[in-house]
């Protein structure tokens, strides 16, 4: 069935760094690819929608200058941590799916970071 | 205003009996609706999509039922195993490409 990589799966970095994360749909085209962040024992809260070709879509409260998404292909989207904070530290994780609504949306492992 | 609501955030059921999850939503008019599960430290893995005009979806030991005069989905495992204890989410599945939205998990324990 259709897979959604994402890495790393952890990371550890210092604070005032940035970070890259990954997520590539294998075996399908996704142009539009979503980010959640989930805290322990919290629910996923999407933070972001990834258009390829165009700009990211935030949600509000989620600031774009310091979680920079790039959908340069129709197979992967990043987002880069900038700046990175020890509030910042938490669980990624991506999702895409083949076509639109009424398919299953396939999601990523997920990426702890760990900012200390 | 929009909500989606599952009603526990955790269920404990032994071994054998089965489980019961409820989710529920106001003002919302999903097309589809869909359930996960998710493991600690995982990613949410698909369990089963219901459309609108489906009453009722069965997948092996996994039952979806859903109302949309109640606004409500219910999720049933039967003959439940300790490998069942997951957190299960629920998922509006509106129209158009837009992302799901989850509701925030009921964490099922299944003891032996």
């Amino acid at each position: 069935g259709a897979v959604v990589s994402q890495h790393p799966s952890r990371v550890i970095c210092k604070s005032g760094t940035s970070v890259k994360i990954e997520c590539r749909s294998l075996d399908f085209q996704a142009t539009t690819m979503f980010w959640y962040r989930q805290f322990p024992k919290q629910s996923l809260m999407l933070m972001a929608t990834s258009n390829e070709g165009s700009k990211a879509t935030y949600e509000q409260g989620v600031e774009k200058d310091k979680f920079l998404i790039n959908h340069a292909s129709l197979t992967l989207s990043t987002l880069t941590v900038t700046s990175a904070h020890p509030e910042d530290s938490s669980f990624y994780i991506c999702s895409a799916r083949p076509g639109v609504s009424g398919n299953t949306i396939y999601f990523g492992e997920g990426s702890w970071l760990t900012v200390v | 205003s929009q909500k989606i609501e599952q009603n526990s955030e955790a269920l404990n059921i032994q071994e054998g009996k089965t489980a019961t999850l409820t989710c529920n939503y106001t003002n919302y008019s999903p097309a589809y609706l869909q359930w996960y599960r998710q493991d600690p430290g995982r990613g949410p893995v698909f369990l089963l999509l219901i459309r609108e005009n489906e009453k009722e979806k069965r997948k092996e030991r996994l039952k979806v039922t859903f109302d949309t005069t109640l606004k409500q989905s219910l999720f049933h495992i039967t003959a439940s195993q300790p490998a069942d204890s997951a957190t299960y989410l629920c998922a509006l599945d509106l129209t158009g490409d837009t992302p799901l939205v989850f509701g925030k998990g009921t964490r099922l324990s299944v003891i032996a």
